[in-house]
């Protein structure tokens, strides 16, 4: 059972314009969620996270929106680059025991910013 | 770079094959993880160390069994292997609370494996 979902496994956009990453989830046990971008043969890198207790955090082009009552994120990425394209991860983060947390993950979706 | 390095890059094995995956974090982390990412699918957790105690174990077949010797490194040894494991291998580490947040996972590279 998938508890945080990206329903769309691509999105192609023109650069300059906004592109708009999707992420729902069902746990509401959740306290933190983050976004992570992945270059083909490297690993997932760190891109912008949110507190479950805020609904909006902006970093230069980056700006993730949570709405927790429709248990919904959103990455906006504005203005688009080439440079923009790669698979974007959703994850959430849950307390597993103590002092222990762990992340879980949406599939990706595959970004591709045109020229 | 991302201060995490991972060896071999890419593994084939077959299934009677004994062999290990290397992790090594240079960020002075104090938790690790092994993920598998399969084609279509989102990255599992398969196993947590924190301060080298393993701290979750995500209901993962016997045939892989971690190692983790210090802080720094980490080993996933694999033995008898279905070619339906062949997947990505990432190699995570982060600073865990009280002295960081587990929510800065920083990754691998990862090592492709294809079990014949």
């Amino acid at each position: 059972d998938q508890q945080v979902k990206q329903n769309s496994p691509s999105l192609s956009v023109q650069e300059g314009r906004i592109s708009i990453l999707n992420c729902d989830y069902t746990n509401s046990m959740f306290d933190y969620f983050l976004w992570y971008k992945k270059y083909p043969a490297e690993g997932p890198t760190f891109l912008i996270s949110i507190s479950s207790i805020k609904d909006k955090n902006e970093d230069g082009r980056f700006t993730v929106f949570l709405n927790k009552s429709a248990k919904h994120l959103s990455l906006h990425i504005v203005p688009s680059q080439p440079g923009d394209s790669a698979v974007y991860f959703c994850a959430a983060r849950i307390r597993s025991g103590g002092s222990n947390y762990k992340l879980t993950f949406g599939k990706g979706t595959l970004l591709t910013v045109n020229p | 770079e991302t201060g995490v390095t991972q060896t071999p890059r890419h593994l084939v094995m077959g299934m009677t094959n004994k062999k290990s995956l290397k992790c090594e974090q240079h960020l002075g982390h104090n938790a690790m993880y092994w993920y598998k990412q399969s084609a279509k699918k989102p990255l599992e957790l398969m196993f947590v160390y924190n301060f080298k105690e393993q701290t979750e174990n995500n209901s993962v077949p016997s045939r892989f069994s971690p190692e983790c010797p210090n802080s720094s490194h980490l080993f996933l040894h694999l033995h008898t292997l279905q070619p339906e494991d062949s997947a990505l291998y990432l190699c995570a580490s982060s600073q865990d609370p009280p002295y960081g947040r587990t929510d800065t996972q920083y990754f691998g590279p990862g090592t492709r494996l294809t079990v014949l």
